[in-house]
């Protein structure tokens, strides 16, 4: 049961450059997420995706872009990193929309 | 006023006492609410989820709900030293806007 995998673990990269985290759930379900955790903030959603093809902007959102084309899969791609954009960011999906949600292991994101 | 608070911490509590972790969250029309567990470094764990107003039992771990009082608590009975992690308040205000607290840290000293 491999569940929700994230791809990269561990990134470094520059400011300016693009960069794209993947998302990958076998579970089949609907809902998907991408949050950002850092310190003092906890776990603040950036974008969800209710179906393939259906995305809608969180908390956070700017300098930020996703799609869904398929089901299990969920990138989160940031066109022109900055250094406010280092974080941890976990994706998670959910059967329903006031279900638990259930979290990949997490993307460590450093922009120097 | 955050959308979920939680005490920050650290909380400490000897091996074996009970554990008590609260949580208020501003949106009375929030629908349901989780807690989960987040070891350093790792990603957060579902632990309990509750729905209605009252308590949730599960092996050692309790869940309270007052929706009137906008709280929501966590009781770990017996806590071990491997329970030592941050903890993480949910509320689900629906439409898919589930908000977090930014946790309590828990030591469970030996």
């Amino acid at each position: 049961d491999a569940g929700i995998t994230q791809s990269p673990r561990y990134k470094i990269t520059e400011t300016g450059r693009q960069v794209t985290l993947m998302c990958h759930q076998t579970w089949s379900h609907s809902y998907m997420f991408w949050y950002r955790q850092d310190l003092g903030h906890g776990l603040r959603l950036i974008y969800y995706s209710a179906a393939a093809d259906i995305t809608d902007k969180g908390e956070v959102p700017d300098g930020y872009v996703v799609s869904r084309s398929k089901t299990e899969n969920f990138p989160l791609t940031l066109e022109s990193a900055t250094r406010s954009q280092t974080s941890v960011y976990f994706c998670a999906s959910t059967v329903g929309s006031n279900q638990p949600q259930h979290f990949g292991d997490g993307t460590r994101l450093s922009i120097l | 006023q955050k959308e979920v608070e939680q005490n920050s911490g650290p909380l400490s509590v000897p091996e074996g006492a009970i554990a008590s972790l609260n949580c208020t969250y501003s949106d009375r029309g929030s629908q349901s609410f989780f807690w989960y567990r987040q070891y350093s470094g790792k990603s957060p764990e579902l632990i309990m989820s509750i729905y209605s107003n009252g308590d949730k039992e599960d092996g050692r771990f309790t869940a309270q709900l007052n929706k009137a009082s906008q709280y929501v608590s966590l009781l770990i009975r017996d806590s071990q030293p491997s329970d030592s992690a941050t903890y993480l308040c949910a509320v689900n205000r629906g439409n898919n806007d589930m908000r977090f607290g930014a946790g309590t840290r828990l030591t469970v000293k030996p």
